[in-house]
């Protein structure tokens, strides 16, 4: 069983697309995140939930939407792409407070054209 | 600010060499520190951690201690193999969101 899923694994769109990532977590997790992950490897939060109420917010554009539908499920919705929005992003899902680490997906490669 | 410092990669060795990553902190407070592992055209996995000073982490042959006299958590393995070759990242959580900070990642790539 996946313990945290997201779909599409490969999402090749072009400049000025709206696209939506999702996300799904098997573990009883009250928590869920957003990460982003750059060409150069490095890894940023981006959005974080709690119980379907938004906990962390960093600096992202306001084109990038996070949505819970329920404590298991954290899309992510992108309006207007552009070039820059191609990377690599995460999710992932913890317990809060945690010292069990965050438990993370198998990332959903973006490119935009 | 929280921040996680590792030593830049790649690192390349020989199976059966040690290995040893370096990674600092900076942190107010007690942080939990951890080490993940990214093989390639992968997720992250984690691979070990420790919640508190002197605690040792390990899993996999790998092991790390939580030294808060040198805000350090290094990450060593006696003896490496071609199938360690991944990236590793050390990251801090804190606070009751638990937000993990990363290092910028280690590339150990591994010979036979």
């Amino acid at each position: 069983d996946t313990a945290v899923s997201q779909t599409p694994k490969y999402l090749v769109t072009q400049m000025g697309n709206d696209k939506s990532i999702k996300c799904e977590q098997n573990l009883g997790h009250d928590t869920m995140y957003w990460y982003k992950q750059d060409s150069k490897k490095f890894l940023k939060i981006m959005f974080s939930y709690n119980n379907k109420e938004l906990i962390i917010n960093e600096t992202v554009p306001n084109r990038f939407s996070p949505k819970s539908p329920d404590k298991a499920h954290l899309n992510l919705h992108i309006n207007s792409l552009e070039l820059g929005d191609s990377a690599v992003y995460f999710c992932a899902s913890s317990q809060v407070p945690a010292g069990d680490g965050q438990y993370f997906g198998p990332g959903t490669r973006l490119t935009v054209t | 600010g929280n921040s996680v410092t590792q030593m830049e990669g790649p690192v390349t060795l020989s199976e059966e060499a040690f290995l040893t990553i370096n990674c600092t902190y900076t942190a107010t407070g007690y942080p939990s520190l951890f080490w993940y592992v990214q093989y390639p055209g992968e997720g992250l996995q984690l691979l070990l951690k420790a919640t508190k000073a002197d605690d040792k982490g390990s899993n996999k042959g790998f092991e790390a201690t939580y030294r808060k006299e040198t805000t350090s958590f290094h990450l060593e393995k006696g003896s490496v193999q071609v199938s360690d070759s991944a990236v590793y990242f050390c990251a801090l959580g804190r606070g009751a969101t638990n937000k993990l900070i990363f290092g910028t990642g280690t590339l150990l790539a591994v010979q036979p």
